[in-house]
């Protein structure tokens, strides 16, 4: 079973306007983290925002916020007034306490594409 | 700028031949992973060190090795190059095994 699910491939969004990118997770982990990076066209892998299973309130950073809703399992990302900048590929990340049988306690998801329209 | 550094940014070579990436963390991070992405694709985990001990293996092939280094640098070796390897690895780095994963800028790899 995937661990982590991106539903939206490709996402179309207003300049200025507010986006909800979509992920949800699969653990039976109690303490695990949920992870955004975004990566823009030119390559590189940007730490958005963190959000710890153990935290009581919905991580903040700037114009990103993380939806984190622990029974649904979700921790979607909401960029709020977007600008042509956002523009890039979004990936949802988890790490769990327990690590798989390869050794590996993080999983990235398949990604969505966002566009930012002017 | 993450603070995590891969050299060289690009790289052109042949079927056949032999490369190696080299990374340097952020400062004070134990741990450094390797990942692989083909166009337009995903992330594709491939080794993961820990303090110079190898942590935990993904998808990565026979002809590829890698190895973390006492000052903690480390290098990842792609032998053989077929083109099917042209792909834009990342180094990632974190404070501990359980911290955010920082990445440098990629290394672009084309085989031809």
């Amino acid at each position: 079973a995937q661990k982590i699910t991106q539903t939206q491939p490709g996402m179309f969004v207003q300049e200025k306007e507010a986006v909800t990118l979509d992920c949800t997770y699969d653990t039976s982990d109690p303490s695990y983290g949920l992870f955004w990076y975004k990566q823009p066209s030119s390559g590189e892998m940007i730490f958005l925002i963190y959000q710890g299973s153990y935290d009581q309130q919905n991580a903040t950073e700037g114009r990103y916020s993380l939806n984190f809703q622990k029974a649904r399992k979700s921790a979607n990302l909401v960029i709020s007034a977007s600008q042509l900048g956002d523009s890039a590929m979004y990936f949802c990340a988890m790490r769990e306490q327990e690590l798989n049988p390869s050794g590996q306690n993080f999983v990235f998801g398949p990604g969505t594409r966002l566009s930012v329209l002017p | 700028d993450s603070g995590v550094t891969q050299t060289p940014k690009h790289l052109i070579t042949a079927t056949g031949q032999r490369v190696t990436l080299r990374c340097s963390p952020r400062s004070g991070d134990l741990s450094v992973y390797w990942y692989q992405q083909s166009l337009d694709q995903g992330l594709q985990f491939l080794i993961q060190y820990y303090n110079g001990e190898e942590r935990a293996k993904g998808n990565i092939l026979e002809r590829f090795s890698a190895q973390q280094f006492p000052d903690l640098h480390s290098e990842l070796n792609l032998s053989s190059l077929e083109l099917g390897d042209s792909a834009l690895y990342f180094c990632a780095s974190s404070a501990t095994l359980w911290d955010t994963q920082y990445f440098g800028p990629g290394t672009r790899l084309t085989v031809l």
